[in-house]
């Protein structure tokens, strides 16, 4: 089955800090990888995606991740934090062998100081 | 364009009681649908998986069940409410096939008392 690991359950940070969150999955096939944010009081919405090609995708807000297949990883970054980057962020995996079953991770709570 | 309705916002249920959380989505057809909990900091937990109609993944064991009656149409149900369902549902789609995402309702705060 397939799984996915968030290492860091919180994260505070001032602003202009640099951010790194740490996602790593458990999959034995080829693989979409997701990060979702969900600021306070709204929905989850999609933050970026890979599905192929150039590993090192961009996404909304200056966030970016990388995909290295030899680690099973996907970590979340963005050089400078701002206080509106106060969030939930979530990594999520799904892949054909699971019937493109969309798995999250246990999130990582943002807390962005000003 | 596609959308996602999701309610109630908002629901308070005694135990024992039973559960009805709708789920419609508008604009396409043959969706894949996603009941999701979501506990505090315990992220996000995939209850129910459908890619068609009458066809329902149950993902954990529990005190709830699913039913998706129409294409776009999808049912997170109880019979009787315990107090460890309380919690906040979220539904999903997401295009059938791969390299897809999934885009979220705005979820039903879920207490049962």
């Amino acid at each position: 089955a397939q799984s996915v690991s968030q290492h860091n359950h919180h994260v505070i940070l001032s602003e202009a800090a640099s951010l790194e969150l740490g996602c790593n999955y458990s999959y034995g096939g080829t693989v979409n990888l997701f990060w979702y944010v969900q600021y306070p009081g709204q929905h989850l919405q999609l933050l970026l995606k890979y599905f192929s090609g150039d590993p090192l995708v961009k996404g909304i807000k200056g966030f970016e991740a990388e995909f290295i297949k030899s680690k099973f990883s996907f970590n979340l970054r963005k050089p400078s934090v701002q206080w509106s980057d106060t969030a939930e962020y979530f990594c999520a995996v799904n892949g054909e062998r699971a019937g493109n079953m969309l798995t999250f991770g246990g999130g990582t709570r943002l807390m962005v100081k000003p | 364009s596609q959308t996602i309705h999701q309610w109630p916002a908002t629901l308070v249920q005694p135990v024992g009681s039973p559960l009805s959380l709708e789920c419609t989505v508008e604009g396409t057809s043959n969706p894949n649908l996603y009941w999701y909990r979501q506990a505090a900091g315990r992220g996000l937990q995939l209850l129910f998986y459908s890619i068609g109609i009458d066809q329902i993944s149950s993902e954990v064991p529990q005190n709830l069940s699913a039913s998706r009656p129409q294409d776009r149409q999808f049912i997170l149900s109880s019979k009787k409410l315990l107090l460890s369902d309380s919690g906040f549902y979220l539904c999903a789609w997401s295009r059938a096939g791969i390299n897809t995402e999934a885009f979220f309702g705005q979820g039903t705060r879920l207490t049962v008392v």
